[in-house]
């Protein structure tokens, strides 16, 4: 089973509106560790937001949050106000365990902003 | 900025060679990564050190070994270079919270 799903292969927003990109994950530990990345097409990996699996709270990086639902297993990353230069492949991934070494990536969403 | 550095950022080579990438970190971090990035598939784990001459492997592991010789270098060989293993390849070390991992600037590889 796919560790990290992520269904929407490409979606697209207007300038200044919020977006949300779906990530679902698969993990039996109860310690675990959620993160975004943005590649923009220049090719590098950029962290955006990380969320710890005992995280009460969601987080929230500037125009970033994380919607974690622990019991859905989902973890949907919210981008507010888009801009032109959010236009990117975004990437959730996952950590297994308190200090797993092997993060696991969904296949990403590329995401369009249209002005 | 992680204070990686990736050496090449572009290689070609043919089938059969061996290749060698290099990972160069400048802040003293004992975990060190190598992924692959395909379409399709996210990226993957190839191997990973925790430390000089510590070494394990990931999913997807044959076909590449790895050495890590002194903190700062880690390096990725391709013994044999097959076509299936033209990819973007990644470097990355982890720290601070969630034990992030910060990602190289990616090395482009076509094997003709």
């Amino acid at each position: 089973a796919q560790k990290i799903t992520q269904t929407q292969p490409g979606m697209f927003v207007q300038e200044k509106e919020a977006v949300t990109l779906d990530c679902t994950y698969d993990t039996s530990d109860q310690s675990y560790g959620l993160f975004w990345y943005k590649q923009p097409s220049s090719g590098e990996m950029i962290f955006l937001i990380y969320q710890g699996s005992y995280d009460e709270q969601n987080a929230t990086e500037g125009r970033y949050s994380l919607n974690f639902q622990k019991a859905r297993k989902s973890a949907n990353l919210v981008i507010s106000a888009s801009q032109l230069g959010d236009s990117a492949m975004y990437f959730c991934a996952m950590r297994e365990g308190l200090r797993g070494n092997q993060f696991y990536f969904g296949t990403g969403t590329s995401l369009t902003v249209i002005p | 900025d992680a204070g990686i550095t990736q050496s090449p950022r572009h290689k070609v080579t043919e089938t059969g060679t061996p290749v060698t990438l290099r990972c160069h970190q400048t802040e003293n971090h004992r975990y060190m990564y190598w992924y692959r990035q395909d379409p399709g598939h996210g990226l993957r784990l190839i191997h990973y050190s925790y430390g000089v001459k510590d070494t394990d492997k990931g999913e997807v592991s044959d076909g590449y070994s790895v050495s890590r010789s002194k903190t700062e270098d880690f390096l990725l060989t391709l013994e044999s270079a097959t076509s299936s293993q033209t990819s973007v390849y990644f470097c990355a070390i982890k720290r601070g919270e969630g034990e992030t991992q910060y990602f190289g600037p990616g090395t482009r590889l076509l094997v003709l």
